[in-house]
Formats: C-alpha cells, sequence, structure tokens
C-alpha cells in the first residue's frame, strides 16, 4: 500500500468527451505528482503541487488539461475533449522526504474511443 | 532537455543468472537515481536509490552508481521468474529540482 488511491481505475470514453480523474493521499503530504504513462515507455512528468499551489507544469499538458488540488490534499486532473492520443495511465505519486522516491497509486488507464 | 536512455529489451536470462540492466542519463548534475519495477498492468514499486557513486546492495539487488561515466546499472542475481517484469530507471538533478526523469524501462524475462 503506497498510501494513495486513485480513481476511476479504468475509464473508456469516446473522442471529444471530457474526463476527471481524482488522487486521493491517505495522509497528509505536501507534494503531490501526475505523470502519463503510455505503452513502452516510462512514466512521463505532467504537473506537480505544493500544497495547494500548482508548481510546475511540463510542455506536455496542453491547455485541454488541467489539475487542481484545491485544499492541498487530494487532486484532480481534468482533460477536455479527449483525443486517442490520450489513452495512456495516468499516475499519481506521492514523494518521500528527504530521498524523493516517488510513491505510485494504482493509476488510471483511460481509453480513448 | 534531460535524457535517461534504457535498453527496451527484452532481456532474457535462465532462472538463477545474474540479470544485468544498464540505464545512462545526460544530466551531468544528476543527484539522485532510482529503480522501480513494474509488473504489466500495474504502476511501478521502488527496487532502490543509489547517490554516491559505487554500489548498493539489498538483497538479491545490487545498484552500481558510476557519475563519471553517467551511468547506472541494477544487479539482480538468482533471478526468479517472479522477476519478470519492466525495470525503469529514474534520475532527480540536483539544485532543488523536485522532478525525476524516467527510462523507458528494460523489459526482463527470466525463464525456468
Amino acid at each position: 500500500d503506497t498510501g494513495v488511491s486513485q480513481d476511476p481505475r479504468h475509464k473508456i470514453t469516446k473522442r471529444g468527451q471530457n474526463v476527471t480523474f481524482r488522487c486521493d493521499p491517505i495522509s497528509e503530504h505536501n507534494r503531490l505528482y501526475w505523470y502519463r504513462q503510455t505503452l513502452g515507455q516510462g512514466p512521463e512528468f505532467l504537473t506537480y503541487f505544493q500544497n495547494e499551489a500548482q508548481l510546475e507544469k511540463s510542455r506536455l499538458l496542453s491547455d485541454r488539461f488541467s489539475a487542481e488540488r484545491p485544499k492541498g490534499s487530494f487532486s484532480t486532473l481534468e482533460i477536455q475533449r479527449t483525443e486517442q492520443g490520450d489513452s495512456a495511465m495516468y499516475l499519481c505519486a506521492l514523494p518521500d522526504s528527504p530521498t524523493d522516491t516517488q510513491y505510485f497509486g494504482p493509476g488510471t488507464r483511460l481509453t480513448v474511443l | 532537455q534531460k535524457e535517461v536512455e534504457q535498453n527496451s529489451g527484452p532481456l532474457s536470462v535462465p532462472e538463477g543468472a545474474i540479470a544485468s540492466l544498464n540505464c545512462t542519463y545526460s544530466d551531468r548534475g544528476s543527484q539522485s537515481f532510482f529503480w522501480y519495477r513494474q509488473y504489466s498492468g500495474k504502476s511501478p514499486e521502488l527496487i532502490m536509490f543509489i547517490y554516491s557513486n559505487g554500489d548498493k546492495e539489498d538483497g538479491r539487488f545490487t545498484a552500481q552508481l558510476n557519475k563519471a561515466s553517467q551511468y547506472v546499472s541494477l544487479l539482480i542475481r538468482d533471478s526468479q521468474p517472479s522477476d519478470s517484469a519492466t525495470y525503469l530507471c529514474a534520475v532527480k538533478g540536483g539544485g532543488g529540482s523536485y522532478i525525476p526523469t524516467f527510462g523507458r524501462g528494460t523489459s526482463l524475462i527470466v525463464h525456468p
């Protein structure tokens, strides 16, 4: 148990629809990360939060993507007008201090038809 | 752009053999190095991390770091079929960087 849950675990949607994923840390963590992983690739950084502040965003995070962490606890990642290229595993991770080891949640697998 | 390179494999070894997985990185200022294991359909899980040049051992796993040559490796002794997975190398820079860069992973197959 890595101390983080993600919901839903699987999502199938049609192209053009909006989807929202949620990440819930079991305990308090200052920092929270989102990654995307496609088949045959390692996790690619999308964004991270320090409490409720979104401190850095990857250029992978187009204007169709938005992430929030309103109370510095759970976080949501929304994708608007989904495209087939958005099909991937979306991973939430909590870092361990002081090593910064990333502890990943189970992920949300998105399939865009 | 910071890059982490791994041979995608698959690397196939017989049960009981030593599996050697390699990773090179481009950012000479990198400070922290991690190996993760990922089973098919699951999320990555940490095997070990290493900061200093040399070897670090944990059970059947040994991580080796050579900062001068910018490579990090993972040795798995007495490989078991349950070790069959994708092994991801991740590298984090220094200077207050909080963002690790992952390689694409090496697929390892341990056959009985």
